[in-house]
């Protein structure tokens, strides 16, 4: 099954660029990988997802190397609002008696803390 | 569009009864999932509705059972409450891929759910 495991927690200052790596070794060959940001009483919300290489788009980069075992989520010029917890997240499938489970495996997420 | 809608945002039961969580999703979207969050397990997946039909589950136990209507809003019920089922339950809707091919949720405010 695949497990993701990320820091528990960083902190930055507002203009940084901040990277969260989430480490996901027994990745399957299908599975993609997505980053949720959550803040406190709010349900988690998209910021990007990839396959394999370099993905960016307006709010951050994701990059995933050759052996796609981990992935490293980028956040350019970071923001006092962009203080959350980030989730990373791998698709998990198991087959049992001809019903299929799709199980969602979520890191225990990483606080991240912006200082002025 | 509107978002994802939960009702009741905040519930107080005690142990041994039973707690009904309503969703309903985005206009046009078709899968339902839900999940419970903790400070202790994170975000665990429960399960995913697609079409009136549990299409993928998590590892819970059978007291946590859901339902899907015609109109893709769904209903997550909760039996024999325990202290261990005080969390933030999350809904999260998308068009229709479902789960598995990690298609991006949306996820609703959640409801809060304290069992004493």
């Amino acid at each position: 099954l695949a497990k993701t495991t990320q820091p528990i927690s960083m902190d930055s200052y507002e203009g940084q660029e901040v990277n969260i790596t989430c480490s996901h070794n027994n990745i399957a060959t299908n599975d993609y990988i997505t980053w949720y940001q959550q803040f406190p009483s709010q349900g988690p919300r998209f910021i990007i997802q990839g396959y394999k290489t370099k993905v960016t788009n307006e709010v951050a980069s994701l990059f995933i190397p050759a052996d796609r075992k981990s992935s490293t989520l980028s956040l350019p010029r970071v923001s006092l609002s962009d203080t959350a917890v980030y989730y990373c997240l791998v698709g998990d499938v198991a087959n049992a008696g001809g019903t299929s489970y799709g199980k969602l495996t979520f890191g225990q997420g990483t606080i991240l803390t912006v200082h002025p | 569009k509107a978002g994802v809608t939960q009702t009741p945002r905040y519930l107080i039961k005690t142990r041994g009864q039973q707690v009904t969580l309503s969703c309903s999703p985005i206009s046009g979207h078709r899968s339902v999932s839900w999940y419970q969050q903790t400070p202790g397990q994170g975000l665990q997946f429960l399960f995913e509705y697609f079409s009136e039909t549990q299409r993928n589950k998590g590892n819970f136990p059978g007291r946590f059972s859901g339902r899907q209507f015609s109109n893709s809003r769904s209903e997550m019920n909760v039996s024999t409450l325990e202290l261990g089922d005080s969390a933030l339950y999350l809904c999260a809707s998308s068009t229709g891929q479902g789960v598995l091919l990690q298609e991006t949720q949306y996820f609703g405010p959640g409801t809060r759910l304290l069992v004493l």
